[in-house]
């Protein structure tokens, strides 16, 4: 069962252009939301965030919204650039208390390859 | 900076042989992480530590065996490798909650083939 479903495999936008990135999650559990970007053969690298509490939260080009009683979040990339190609990870963690303290305990989801066009 | 080192970064495996995938983190972080990435299936999680002596199963665990070493250092065996396990697998790192925006640290990955 796909707690975290990112229902398109790929998308194309044209440079300059606004790039929307949807995720549907499940769990009534999650409750901070994340995503994150992978160039090919590297590491995925973390982008932006949101917490339960909060519905929008911007950094720089990059808007990530959260609908929680749709189960729904998006990111948009305002302008797009044809650096922003890569594949696109939303993930979702629970509040996961260790003996240590709270910590992430991330799903992810299959991703969704952006191509932005010059 | 490493940052999250793993090795090797290329393995080719026969059915049935064993290897163990590396990991360290120069962070301080108290949680570590494998995932494996598959095409078509994201990244999924085979084992997790929140904190160094504890280690608990993902949603993939079996095959594998870890082992955290150390804070720095959290390992990833397989005891017999099948052709099901031909992946990329990727080591991370992280803190706390409260103590930074959620970010999961990555390693560069490990491509690992059985034959």
């Amino acid at each position: 069962d796909q707690q975290v479903k990112q229902n398109s495999p790929s998308l194309s936008v044209q440079e300059g252009r606004i790039s929307i990135l949807n995720c549907d999650y499940t769990n009534s559990m999650f409750d901070y939301f994340l995503w994150y970007k992978k160039y090919p053969a590297e590491g995925p690298t973390f982008l932006i965030s949101i917490s339960s509490i909060k519905d929008k939260n911007e950094d720089g080009r990059f808007t990530v919204f959260l609908n929680k009683s749709a189960k729904h979040l998006s990111l948009h990339i305002v302008p797009s650039q044809p650096g922003d190609s890569a594949v696109y990870f939303c993930a979702a963690s629970p509040y996961f208390l260790t003996e240590s303290g709270s910590n992430y305990k991330l799903t992810f989801g299959k991703g969704t390859l952006l191509t932005v066009n010059p | 900076n490493a940052g999250v080192t793993q090795t090797p970064k290329f393995q080719v495996l026969k059915t049935g042989q064993s290897m163990t995938l590396q990991c360290a983190q120069d962070m301080n972080h108290n949680s570590m992480y494998w995932y494996r990435q598959d095409p078509g299936m994201g990244l999924r999680l085979i084992y997790y530590s929140a904190s160094e002596g504890t280690t608990d199963k993902g949603e993939v665990p079996n095959g594998y065996n870890v082992s955290r070493l150390n804070k720095r250092e959290f390992s990833l065996r397989l005891e017999s490798a099948a052709p099901s396990q031909t992946s990329v697998y990727f080591c991370a790192s992280s803190t706390y909650r409260g103590s930074n925006t959620g970010e999961l640290f990555f390693g560069e990955g490990s491509r690992l083939t059985v034959l």
